[in-house]
């Protein structure tokens, strides 16, 4: 299957600080990726949907200042948590889906834990 | 939108058992998805099934679209298979709607 890519895989930073996120198709473009967030115990919920070239669009609640995305290439998309606090400690993941392959099959990276101290 | 719903929420099986996880959805979808998430985290993919029966080794699955479920038979179960396994169906924008999961342990 496709290979997407996350880095860093685990951070942790100060309270205040931002913290930036990669995601990289690795084998294929993606012109859509999504973000999710997954607290502990709990499901995945997706926060947003970057798109290649244009702005990304949130879901209700995740607030658009804070959650910076920007998708320049057809093979990246960067997430930052501008002045982290406490409360969004959580694992990032995105996902994408090649075009080239089952459409509409969403392949996940290795996901990035945050914790803010 | 489309509500999942995956039952049971927690599972816990001697090795070699077999298991059946159900996942209910409230809409027409034309994606599934299972996934394996191991205790690191990572979603596996275990199957794109939208419709029909698919096998893979000791896994199988089946999707009845038209009454709005899914199962996933694990046979043979081993510790490693282990962790929480998610349906999901999808969304308007190409995304995916996660049910809660079904937390499995399989002890030794």
């Amino acid at each position: 299957g496709a290979v997407v890519s996350q880095h860093p895989s685990r951070v942790i930073c100060k309270s205040g600080t931002s913290v930036k996120i990669e995601c990289r198709s690795l084998d294929f473009q993606a012109t859509t990726m999504f973000w999710y967030r997954q607290f502990p115990k709990q499901s995945l919920m997706l926060m947003a949907t970057s798109n290649e070239g244009s702005k990304a669009t949130y879901e209700q609640g995740v607030e658009k200042d804070k959650f910076l995305i920007n998708h320049a290439s057809l093979t990246l998309s960067t997430l930052t948590v501008t002045s982290a606090h406490p409360e969004d400690s959580s694992f990032y993941i995105c996902s994408a889906t090649d075009l080239s392959g089952v459409v509409g099959e969403l392949f996940f990276g290795e996901g990035s834990r945050l914790t803010v101290l | 939108g489309i509500q999942v719903e995956q039952s049971p929420p927690d599972l816990i099986l001697q090795e070699g058992a077999n298991s059946t996880l159900r996942c209910n959805f409230s809409d027409s979808v034309n994606n599934l998805q299972w996934f394996h998430q191991n205790p690191w985290g990572q979603l596996i993919n275990l199957f794109y099934i939208p419709s029909g029966t698919k096998q893979n080794g000791r896994l199988s699955a089946t999707t009845v679209a038209t009454e709005r479920y899914s199962l996933l038979y694990i046979s043979s179960s081993q510790t490693t298979d282990s962790g929480v396994y998610f349906c999901a169906v999808g969304g308007s924008q190409g995304n995916l709607i996660f049910g809660k999961g079904t937390k499995l342990s399989v002890k030794p």
